[in-house]
């Protein structure tokens, strides 16, 4: 596709749920990012690939978030035992994989935990 | 800490209006630069870029911004603005050589016809 594809764009699950995000990247992207966009605060990151492997997940608040990126393309963020406090926009981005590269954002899923 | 401050939480304009949006940021070391915009129902989108060379960069639709080291800033600028860049804006920072992306709070721009 001509861009980040993320489904669902819209998740609803109950506290206590797991729940996967999937991320599609530009197609010969090696780097991808995954964000946090609570309401009225800017993206926050989370973690980073380059190719298959986590590169930086400094970002994932604690050991209820995972991601996984096993052939370098698609990539799946992971929540368990969902918290009401989870409830977020999850934003994917990729870029080419140098530092000069800019990042093209996904629209994001949007998930609610009742 | 690294960090990113946008001061200007909601602005309210008339079209023909100048704008100016700050940023400030900490961060030490080289320090790459950008503005994206969110307008309503759309996914983020860079305005502009700054790494290296002309401090007064310019990007898409009429913006610009200037990278102001003494006073780490990077202030997004357009002389007229139009009802269209209605949106939210968003100032950002990555240190050279790590990507992650540190956002500001953003900034809602309303521009009254």
């Amino acid at each position: 596709g001509a861009g980040v594809s993320q489904t669902p764009s819209n998740k609803v699950t109950e506290k206590g749920k797991y729940v996967e995000l999937r991320c599609d990247p530009i197609s010969g992207h090696t780097a991808l990012y995954w964000y946090r966009q609570s309401l009225g605060q800017g993206p926050e990151f989370l973690i980073y690939f380059q190719g298959t492997g986590a590169a930086d997940d400094s970002g994932l608040p604690n050991d209820r978030f995972f991601a996984v990126r096993p052939e370098g393309s698609v990539s799946t963020l992971k929540i368990q035992r969902t918290e009401r406090g989870d409830s977020a926009v999850y934003l994917c981005a990729s870029s080419p994989g140098s530092s000069t590269d800019i990042q093209y954002f996904g629209a994001g899923t949007r998930l609610s935990v009742l | 800490a690294q960090s990113v401050s946008q001061h200007n939480h909601h602005v309210i304009l008339s079209e023909a209006a100048s704008l100016e949006l700050g940023c400030n940021y900490s961060y030490g070391g080289t320090v790459n630069l950008f503005w994206y915009v969110q307008y309503p129902g759309q996914h983020l989108q860079l305005l502009l870029k700054y790494f290296s060379g002309d401090p007064l960069v310019k990007g898409i639709k009429g913006f610009e911004a200037e990278f102001i080291k003494s006073k780490f800033s990077f202030n997004l600028r357009k002389p007229s603005v139009q009802w269209s860049d209605t949106a939210e804006y968003f100032c950002a920072a990555t240190n050279f050589g790590n990507e992650k992306l540190t956002f500001g709070t953003g900034t809602r721009l309303t521009i009254i016809p």
